[in-house]
């Protein structure tokens, strides 16, 4: 399975923007990247995920590198809700089953 | 939108009780997940549903845990005999069937989770 690598923490400040990478140098051509967050004490959420493109959604902006391997989760303006553990993920051929979380990147965000 | 309800959301049994766990995934979602979250092993799934056939149980821990999916709107996760390390946080998540390019994707909507406590 291909897999992602991520900071373990990152720290942002309210209201500035936040820059969360992943590396992915074993992606396939059909894997699909996920980006997933947990807010404590709550279920995962799904954030965003796109192929090859960047991708805009209401909640975040997803940046893919040309050749694939590393993307970075954009949050335009951090508020203290979106501290959370953010997850990159790899969705093989985009079959359903195949979310295998990793650790993620905890983000603290400071007032 | 409701959500995927799940209940109960807090359960606390003693060992070799049984523990039902019960998921009603968003109406027009086609597949159906369980999930087991520890904070030593992290997020880890445990059977998948399309279209309430169990489709892969590869990760079901062992024989004392069972999943069924009656209709499309219920889900059920029995664990009998418990066992104290079955403890942890049990979600239950929906997704749809989606497609791009004619490559299928979907993202998956997660429940609140049951906080399972086996003493």
């Amino acid at each position: 399975d291909a897999k992602t690598t991520q900071p373990n923490s990152m720290e942002s400040n309210e209201e500035e923007p936040v820059h969360l990478p992943c590396n992915h140098s074993t992606i396939s051509g059909t894997d699909y990247i996920h980006w997933y967050r947990q807010l404590p004490s709550q279920g995962p959420e799904y954030v965003i995920h796109g192929l090859t493109s960047n991708v805009n959604n209401r909640m975040a902006s997803l940046a893919i590198a040309e050749d694939r391997k590393s993307s970075t989760l954009i949050l335009h303006r951090a508020t203290l809700r979106d501290a959370a553990v953010y997850y990159c993920i790899l969705n093989y051929g985009g079959s359903q089953g195949n979310l295998i979380f990793g650790k993620g990147t905890k983000l603290s965000v400071k007032p | 939108d409701a959500g995927v309800i799940q209940s109960p959301r807090h359960e606390v049994t003693e060992m070799g009780q049984e523990v039902t766990l019960r998921c009603k995934p968003i109406s027009g979602h086609d597949y159906l997940f369980w999930y087991r979250q520890t904070m030593m092993r992290g997020l880890e799934l445990l059977i998948y549903f399309n279209n309430n056939v169990p489709i892969d149980d590869s990760g079901m821990p062992e024989d004392r845990f069972s999943a069924k999916m009656p209709n499309a709107s219920f889900s059920t996760l029995k664990i009998q005999p418990s066992e104290p390390r079955d403890s942890a946080v049990y979600f239950c998540a929906s997704s749809q069937t989606g497609t791009s390019g004619g490559v299928r994707h979907g993202a998956q909507y997660f429940g609140p989770g049951t906080r399972l406590l086996v003493l």
